[in-house]
């Protein structure tokens, strides 16, 4: 069974610029969540999709971030226009049933840079 | 006060011993808990799940959970260098739509 992939695994951009992750969980899961680890700080959670749903999206930083999950599948995290504080790693997860009912699988993450 | 909280490390064993993670959380209503562990670079990968007061049990795993003092920890019995990552602890919201995580603590084990 293949895990969750995130791509890419790495990304530098720049202040003012606009970059799209992208998640695909695991083959089956209809739960997708995204977190973010900024530097030196607790890895948070950002939002929930049940299918193509949002399910909770309290964690979402402020409007410059989007994500969508069309036809309940891969999922993309867009940031537009990004800031230096949008700095991190960003994982996705995802699960068989929401918790606390089924282990998140994380993804390895993307490495986020603005400079 | 922090959510959930952690002592960063990093927590050194010598090889073969027991190493002792420790975590404690501010909401009372707060119900499963989750230990994952995570090497560098790499994803966190769940050990351990807990949701009842008393220890449980896994290989040489072992979590511990008191919600009165609103306390979990991780217990890794004959430490290997293997061992050696960052200990997350993680909380489920209330709602049970995300968990809350500590910063991590760092385990060294050395041979």
């Amino acid at each position: 069974e293949a895990g969750v992939t995130q791509f890419p695994s790495h990304s530098v951009i720049e202040k003012g610029q606009t970059v799209t992750l992208r998640c695909d969980p695991i083959s089956g899961h209809d739960n997708l969540y995204w977190y973010r680890r900024v530097m030196g700080k607790e890895i948070k959670f950002l939002l929930h999709f049940v299918k193509e749903s949002k399910q909770d999206e309290s964690g979402m930083p402020n409007n410059r971030f989007l994500a969508e999950r069309t036809g309940g599948t891969y999922s993309t995290l867009k940031v537009q226009p990004a800031e230096l504080e949008d700095s991190g790693v960003y994982f996705c997860a995802s699960s068989q049933a929401p918790l606390p009912n089924s282990p998140l699988h994380f993804g390895n993450g993307t490495r986020l840079t603005v400079t | 006060q922090k959510e959930v909280e952690q002592n960063s490390g990093p927590l050194s064993v010598p090889e073969g011993a027991i190493a002792s993670l420790n975590c404690t959380y501010s909401d009372r209503g707060s119900q499963s808990f989750f230990w994952y562990r995570q090497y560098s670079g790499k994803s966190p990968e769940l050990i351990m799940s807990i949701y009842s007061n008393g220890d449980k049990e896994d290989g040489r795993f072992t979590a511990q959970l008191n919600k009165a003092s609103q306390y979990v920890s991780l217990l890794i019995r004959d430490s290997q260098p293997s061992d050696s990552a960052t200990y997350l602890c993680a909380v489920a919201n209330q709602a049970g739509t995300a968990l809350i995580f500590g910063k991590g603590t760092t385990l060294s084990v050395s041979s």
